[in-house]
């Protein structure tokens, strides 16, 4: 079955690289993402990887992905206030169909001034 | 533009009450999903739409009942809840080929 961990609290200085970390246990995953969430809102998409990719870059956040272990990263370089948030790691197996998404628990992310 | 509403904000409602939950997108989006998400838990999948029809309904109990009008709306009737369905409910839509989901900012719902 489906199954996506990530560790519950992250603390890191303002002005640092934050890196969080996802594993997951289905190897069929299609599709792997990172969403932010910010009390009382919504989730907000902050990039994707399909499993036939290693690395992603996108302004301040690098996304890289090791297939073999299955596990997922997501760093946010010089990393702001605004950054605090959680972050869920998310994996779906379709191609090509409509399913839903699986989450992991969400990290926590605490910025330290 | 990558926008998806929903409305209401805030809901409050007693047990016997019947109230509905919208979602609209215009992105031309053809799956549309209702999620739940507890306090501190993520969000669980609740239905899936594809092409305006019903293609995943997770154990959902009849009291939540979902429809889908258009390809661009999606509803969620609520009757007879129970104070533990309070939750933030989540819509999302995708294109169904790459299935990149886009989540509004949800209702917050508290049962009485």
């Amino acid at each position: 079955g489906e199954d996506v961990e990530q560790s519950l609290f992250l603390s890191v200085r303002e002005g640092d690289s934050s890196v969080i970390n996802c594993t997951y246990t289905d190897s069929s995953s299609t599709y792997l993402y990172w969403y932010k969430q910010e009390p009382g809102a919504g989730l907000q998409l902050l990039t994707y990887i399909f499993s036939n990719m290693d690395m992603k870059q996108d302004q301040r956040l690098t996304v890289l992905l090791n297939k073999k272990d299955k596990h997922l990263s997501l760093r946010i370089a010089d990393t702001q206030t605004g950054d605090s948030a959680i972050y869920f790691c998310a994996e779906t197996l379709s191609g090509g169909g409509a399913d839903g998404l699986t989450f992991g628990k969400g990290t926590h992310l605490i910025i330290q001034p | 533009d990558t926008e998806v509403t929903q409305t209401p904000k805030h809901l409050v409602m007693g047990m016997t009450n019947k109230k509905s939950l919208k979602c609209e997108q215009h992105m031309g989006h053809r799956a549309m999903y209702w999620y739940k998400q507890k306090a501190k838990k993520p969000p669980e999948l609740m239905f899936v739409y594809s092409y305006e029809k019903l293609s995943i309904n997770e154990s959902v109990p009849s009291r939540f009942s979902p429809e889908c009008p258009n390809s661009s709306l999606l509803n969620l009737h609520l009757h007879a809840l129970q104070p533990e369905d309070s939750a933030l409910y989540l819509c999302a839509s995708s294109q169904l080929i790459t299935d990149t989901q886009y989540f509004g900012p949800g209702t917050r719902l508290t049962v009485l």
